[in-house]
């Protein structure tokens, strides 16, 4: 069965300096993995994703990850976290649901808070 | 602005009593799924749907319904409301794995149900 660790509840860095949020997987196959930002009583967004190609993915906001195949991990990465970032961040991957059909699977989310 | 809309924002319900979820979306996306997001927990499968006429099961059906009549809607459904459904419901919708769209999701602002 496929599934998604995000080994950190919560992550605090200081404004400045560079932030990570941290994602392993487990998967049959090529992976397909997301990560996705949620702020206070919205919708989740979605931020990037690696399909395949460059494992130095880039996306929105400034945010990028690796993915890494031989550690089975797709870290989310910023050079300079700002205090707007601070918010709830999902890694999901795209799983097999039998029939033909695909869905994503998230991990339980890490809670990332910004310093002034 | 084109997306997927949830309604209601809120509600609450006594147990024992039901209510539809309502879900739309205007994008033309075949896929649209259900998720209930738990503190903790990340987000869980509820109900997918692959195409009008055609839902399946996803990690934690008991308890809901869902009917996909049109393209654009997929309301779900809570028969005989309970504590256990306390939680904050999210639509999404995608195009299909394969299509070059870029496999990512796009999420409703979601619903917070609480079951006294």
């Amino acid at each position: 069965a496929q599934s998604v660790a995000q080994p950190e509840d919560q992550v605090n860095v200081a404004e400045g300096n560079p932030l990570t949020v941290k994602c392993t997987y487990s998967v049959s196959g090529n992976p397909y993995l997301f990560w996705y930002v949620q702020y206070p009583n919205r919708g989740l967004q979605f931020l990037l994703k690696y399909i395949t190609g460059d494992n130095l993915v880039k996306g929105s906001y400034g945010f990028e990850a690796e993915f890494n195949k031989s550690q089975t991990s797709f870290h989310l990465k910023k050079p300079s976290a700002l205090v707007s970032d601070s918010a709830l961040y999902f890694c999901a991957v795209r799983a097999y649901s039998g029939a033909g059909s695909y869905q994503l699977t998230f991990g339980k989310g890490t809670k990332l808070s910004v310093i002034p | 602005n084109a997306g997927v809309t949830q309604t209601p924002k809120f509600r609450i319900l006594k147990i024992g009593q039901s209510m539809t979820l309502q879900c739309a979306q205007d994008m033309n996306h075949n896929y649209m799924y259900w998720y209930r997001q738990d503190p903790g927990m990340g987000l869980k499968l509820i109900y997918y749907s692959v195409g009008a006429g055609i839902t399946d099961k996803g990690e934690v059906p008991n308890g809901y319904n869902v009917s996909r009549s049109t393209t654009e809607d997929f309301p779900l459904r809570l028969e005989l409301a309970a504590p256990s459904q306390t939680s904050v419901y999210f639509c999404a919708s995608s195009e299909p794995p394969g299509t070059g769209g870029g496999y990512g999701y796009t999420f409703g602002s979601g619903t917070r149900l609480t079951v006294v």
